[in-house]
């Protein structure tokens, strides 16, 4: 089984500041990374996702996380945040050669203020 | 393409009635998910068709849920009867087989009072 921490559930950052939201997980088999997005009043979007590869992996809109398989960790990264930023992110695990079924951590509120 | 539509948007009963859900996931998706998240908790996995079939239930809390997913297409979800425990938002999401990372609807927003 697996399951997912977000240690932080609310982060409040200004604008232009970097912003570091934490993911750690556990499983007993090797698993792929998410990161979702919920914006106020939507549904659920895909931010980034490590399968495999290189293990820092980006968004189109600046973020970043990095997969560190030794701290079991994927914290999500961005240098410079913005108003259009707030919203509500989930860290997320399956299992590979698993139903694809996500595990989801409890979320991290980020706000943005000016 | 189309997204994940997912209606209605919002749903108020009275503990005792019976709701149904529906999800149309995006057309040639054989993957369909339901997701729940009760208020303050983590989103939670309900079950997973591949088209028709049910391919895991294991997070179905109870004989009060019913899923179905008619043809392979469109999918339902009823809960009867509603009790207050089951208020929060549920999710589907759907993507071809073997995408991981798919896409989700808007979600309804259940309240049983």
């Amino acid at each position: 089984a697996q399951s997912v921490t977000q240690l932080d559930s609310q982060v409040p950052v200004f604008e232009e500041a970097p912003v570091e939201l934490r993911c750690n997980y556990s499983s007993s088999v090797s698993v792929y990374l998410f990161w979702y997005v919920q914006y106020p009043n939507q549904g659920l979007q895909l931010l980034l996702k490590y399968l495999s590869g290189s293990t820092l992996v980006e968004s189109i809109n600046g973020f970043e996380a990095e997969f560190n398989k030794s701290q079991t960790s994927f914290h999500l990264r961005k240098p410079s945040v913005h108003i259009s930023d707030t919203a509500e992110y989930f860290c997320a695990v399956a299992a590979k050669g698993g139903s694809e079924k996500l595990v989801f951590g409890k979320g991290t509120k980020l706000t943005v203020n000016p | 393409e189309a997204g994940v539509t997912q209606f209605p948007s919002h749903s108020v009963i009275e503990k005792g009635q019976t709701v149904t859900l529906r999800c149309d996931p995006i057309s040639g998706h054989d993957n369909l998910y339901w997701y729940r998240r009760v208020m303050g908790k983590e989103i939670k996995f309900l079950l997973h068709f591949v088209k028709e079939s049910k391919q895991d239930e294991s997070g179905m809390p109870n004989n009060r849920f019913l899923a179905e997913r008619t043809g392979g297409t469109y999918s339902t979800l009823k809960v009867q009867p509603a009790e207050l425990e089951d208020s929060g938002v549920y999710f589907c999401a759907s993507s071809h087989r073997g995408n991981y990372g798919y896409t989700f609807g808007s979600g309804t927003r259940l309240t049983v009072v």
